[in-house]
């Protein structure tokens, strides 16, 4: 399966705990995006990659927040001191180019008691 | 910065019925992509619409570009239960958001 995958599936995790999901995009996509989604919304724009190269970082996301894409190949969503509003399914995708079809992963559900 | 807006957001309808759902922008874009999410799943790449007035067809749905390419809809013919699902409308060049999505539930 060539599609973009995401790991964990599902991380329960304490208040106040770093959690890292991986994501991996298919292979010949230049484009790697982030975004979290809660319940009965649309996803929200985190960040976005083109390469290694991060682009654009959403004002909405504290510095709690990071993200790396250190070879321009699979990609890591970092949430450090996690707060129980961080609880959301955190999405990724790719492209390849600009405007293009979005492939989405099947995301990562985080919970935060 | 672009606003998209999604209406319904919700619609429950019975087997059979025809329904429309709209999404709307505050300023003019190239093109939009509409997407339909399951639950538990990514959202998955319906059509890109790019002219204005363009109307494309998949199946049962019938997509349309506003003449003025600021808004769109998104027509589906005799529901089934398997078009349940949140719809949702994208754009964007290269910062792609989301409008809120539509949450559609088809009736047996």
């Amino acid at each position: 399966d060539t599609g973009v995958s995401q790991n964990p599936r599902h991380k329960i995790t304490k208040r106040g705990q770093n959690v890292t999901f991986r994501c991996d995009p298919i292979s010949e996509h230049n484009r790697l995006y982030w975004y979290r989604q809660t319940l009965g919304q649309g996803p929200e724009f985190l960040t976005y990659f083109q390469n290694e190269a991060q682009l654009e970082k959403s004002r909405l996301l504290s510095d709690r927040f990071s993200a790396e894409r250190p070879k321009g190949s699979f990609s890591t969503l970092e949430i450090q001191r996690t707060e129980q509003g961080d609880s959301a399914m955190y999405l990724c995708a790719s492209s390849f180019g600009g405007y293009e079809k979005l492939f989405f992963g099947s995301g990562t559900q985080l919970s935060v008691l | 910065t672009q606003l998209l807006e999604q209406s319904p957001q919700f619609l429950s309808i019975q087997e059979g019925e025809n329904l429309t759902v709209y999404c709307n922008s505050s300023s003019v874009f190239s093109s939009l992509q509409w997407y339909r999410q399951e639950p538990g799943e990514g959202p998955v790449l319906l059509v890109t619409v790019v002219t204005g007035g363009e109307v494309k067809k998949l199946k049962r749905l019938t997509f349309q570009f506003g003449d003025a390419r600021k808004d769109s809809s998104l027509h589906i013919t005799a529901a089934q239960p398997g078009d349940t699902g949140l719809y949702l409308c994208a754009l964007g060049d290269d910062k792609i958001i989301f409008g809120k999505g539509t949450r559609l539930h088809i009736l047996p």
